[in-house]
């Protein structure tokens, strides 16, 4: 079974642009996640996304947006982006959104924003 | 969510036992005890989780102490493939709205010794 896939694997944009970053869940899996990793702030959750519901979020900026189709493939969205946004933007899908569930992780999304 | 404490870092010879110990004092009864691990590089990866009992699976095991306020991750024979920051994650069985987002600390950083 193919696991989860993050596009692009790397970006670079610029300060006030915005960006759309895709994940694809594992078949199956109807919950995906979002995480931000920071070298300073570390692993930090964004929101997560079941059944086209945004189910749960951080404690981000309105700036950070998500959303997720009927396929379970997930797309999030930062406006404006800010020096600050740079950072690898990791997916995580889950069978069902229950916290018995384990994740599985993407190999991420590396933004850098200058 | 409830606290973990992990030490920033340990060494272990490669091909020798590994415990990687957890601390969670606050720990409430409807927690389960995850483990997940980063190897650089790459997303996290989910190892192993429990709730009372020791477990066991193909990639470590999990001592769960007695009163549950602590645990300790098992490699039983570590490889160089096994260096990466291992997090030790309370997730709440029972959540208001599905699937309780991962909580990261600052995980313990493993280094296998040749």
């Amino acid at each position: 079974k193919a696991g989860v896939t993050q596009t692009p694997r790397y970006l670079i944009k610029t300060r006030g642009q915005q960006v759309t970053l895709s994940c694809s869940p594992i078949s199956g899996h109807r919950s995906v996640s979002w995480y931000q990793q920071t070298p300073g702030q570390g692993l930090q959750f964004l929101f997560e996304y079941f059944s086209e519901t945004q189910r749960n979020k951080g404690n981000f900026p309105g700036r950070f947006s998500g959303r997720q189709f009927s396929n379970s493939r997930s797309e999030m969205n930062v406006s404006t982006l800010e020096l600050g946004d740079s950072a690898l933007y990791l997916c995580a899908s889950s069978l069902e959104s229950r916290s018995t569930y384990e994740q599985y992780f993407g190999p991420g999304t590396r933004l850098t924003v200058t | 969510d409830a606290k973990t404490t992990q030490p920033n870092s340990m060494e272990s010879n490669e091909e020798e036992p590994v415990h990687l110990p957890c601390n969670h004092s606050t720990i409430s009864g409807t927690d389960y005890i995850h483990w997940y691990r980063q190897l650089p590089s790459q997303g996290p990866e989910y190892v192993i989780h429990g709730l009372t009992s020791n477990v066991n699976n193909r990639m470590a095991s999990l001592a769960i102490a007695e009163d549950r306020k602590s645990s300790t991750l098992i490699l039983h024979r570590a490889t160089l493939r096994d260096a990466a920051v291992y997090y030790c994650i309370l997730r709440d069985l029972i959540s208001n709205f599905g699937n309780e987002k991962l909580t990261f600390g600052t995980g313990t950083r493993l280094t296998i010794i040749p």
